[in-house]
């Protein structure tokens, strides 16, 4: 299993764009990224995923560099809502559907 | 999407009891998934539960302490058993989408205070 590294936490101000990157050097070929936000009390919800160059929806891009050994989520004008807590995942989405969660970035947004 | 319910949201138990936890898809799924996350923590998954075959447990879970049921494809059960203050944290119930890898739908959660 690729082994992720992120930022434990990370302050920013509402309307800021905010980046939080995430390190995984050893990816395997099949493996896509993943990121899902927790808010206190609730279950994670998926947010985006990427295998490679930039995937953008409604809430938020991911950047994936060609190498692939990092990703960069990005929340376009955060708003007080979005503080809460985002995790990177990596896997191959393979019939065994396991993830594995990190430590996560705590991400408080602030008026 | 899947709408996923836990049943009970909360508890606070004795030690030494046992607790079952229900989880409700509304939805058929293959693939259902429960977790465990202390206080302050990341989750940790605790085993998979495929319909018609036995649980897979990860490592540090075994299925004494936590035996899972998996009746049909819409419900599944963990049991958290002879309990103690070091059980105290949420457990999860998370089913898999078909619609995109490493994509899951979580339900909201238990939970459980071991006194």
């Amino acid at each position: 299993l690729a082994k992720i590294t992120q930022p434990i936490s990370m302050d920013s101000y509402e309307g800021q764009e905010v980046n939080i990157t995430c390190s995984h050097n050893n990816i395997a070929t099949n493996d896509y990224i993943t990121w899902y936000q927790q808010f206190p009390s609730q279950g994670p919800r998926f947010i985006i995923q990427g295998y490679k160059t930039k995937v953008t929806n409604e809430v938020a891009s991911l950047f994936i560099p060609a190498d692939r050994k990092s990703s960069t989520l990005s929340l376009p004008r955060v708003s007080l809502s979005d503080t809460a807590v985002y995790y990177c995942l990596v896997g191959d989405g393979s019939n065994t559907g396991k993830l594995i969660f990190g430590q996560g970035t705590t991400l408080q947004v602030k008026p | 999407s899947a709408v996923i319910s836990q049943k009970p949201s909360r508890d606070i138990c004795q030690r030494g009891t046992s607790l079952t936890i229900q989880c409700q898809v509304d939805s058929q799924v293959t693939m259902m998934f429960w977790y465990r996350q202390q206080p302050g923590q990341s989750l940790t998954l605790i085993a998979t539960a495929n319909q018609g075959s036995e649980a897979t447990y990860e490592s540090g879970f075994v299925i004494d302490k936590f035996p899972i049921s998996r009746p049909n494809l819409t419900f599944s059960t963990l049991t958290v058993s002879n309990m103690s203050p070091e059980d105290s944290s949420i457990y999860l119930c998370s089913v898999g989408a078909y619609s995109s890898y490493n994509e899951q739908f979580f339900g909201p959660g238990t939970r459980l205070t071991v006194l």
